[in-house]
């Protein structure tokens, strides 16, 4: 496609269950963003990916939460044991290259609903 | 710690300019970018500044101060579909972006 597509656009979720949410970059774009948006509020740098490998995963708020890039180019981002306050918009974003000076492109986002 | 600082909300009126002012304190510093979010939609790259001084995009100017730790966005001739949430980002390092909480822009006929 042309942006980057993210599925489910929205889920919806009972507590303790987990979820998987997918990204689908920019075709050729080899760096891979993952962030968390709350109502009203910034973007959370959750891990990217420098091709297939998250050299930092400092960012993701705790081990419930992992993610992983296959072939270069989708990742999915899981979490473990929902709870309320993981309900967020899951944003995705690709660039061409991991270095300086490249835009970010994001798609739509999952908007994410824990009961 | 690292801390953006940005207004929570402005308004302006139509045809007028706006200028959405962003300090910050990060650990590392290659860049500031500029995005801008519509209601419920995707953010969307609108300029990024390494050197200090203004950089002019159509309507949009971005303007840095590496000495100040400060940078604005100035947006003229306002447009009613200008209405947006405004993010400064600062590139802590490469192409890793630590986002502000956003700058809600009104803008009134």
């Amino acid at each position: 496609g042309a942006g980057v597509s993210q599925s489910p656009s929205n889920k919806v979720t009972e507590k303790g269950k987990d979820v998987e949410l997918r990204c689908d970059p920019i075709s050729g774009h080899t760096a891979l963003y993952w962030y968390r948006q709350s109502l009203g509020q910034g973007l959370e740098f959750l891990i990217y990916f420098q091709g297939n490998s998250a050299p930092d995963k400092s960012g993701l708020p705790s081990d419930r939460f992992s993610a992983e890039r296959t072939g270069g180019s989708v990742s999915t981002l899981t979490i473990q044991r929902t709870q309320q306050e993981d309900s967020a918009v899951y944003l995705c974003a690709s660039s061409l290259r991991w270095e300086n000076n490249q835009p970010q492109h994001f798609g739509d986002g999952t908007r994410l609903s824990i009961l | 710690g690292q801390s953006l600082e940005q207004p929570s909300e402005v308004t302006a009126v139509e045809g007028a300019i706006v200028q959405i002012n962003c300090t910050y304190q990060t650990s590392g510093f290659y860049g500031l970018s500029w995005y801008q979010q519509h209601d419920g939609g995707a953010p969307t790259f609108l300029s990024y500044n390494a050197l200090d001084g203004l950089e002019e995009t159509g309507r949009f100017s971005s303007f840095l101060s590496r000495s100040d730790s400060y940078g604005y966005l100035l947006l003229q001739e306002l447009q009613m579909k200008d209405s947006a949430s405004y993010f400064c980002a600062v590139e802590t390092g490469a192409n890793n972006l630590f986002f502000g909480t956003g700058t809600r822009l009104t803008v009134i006929p």
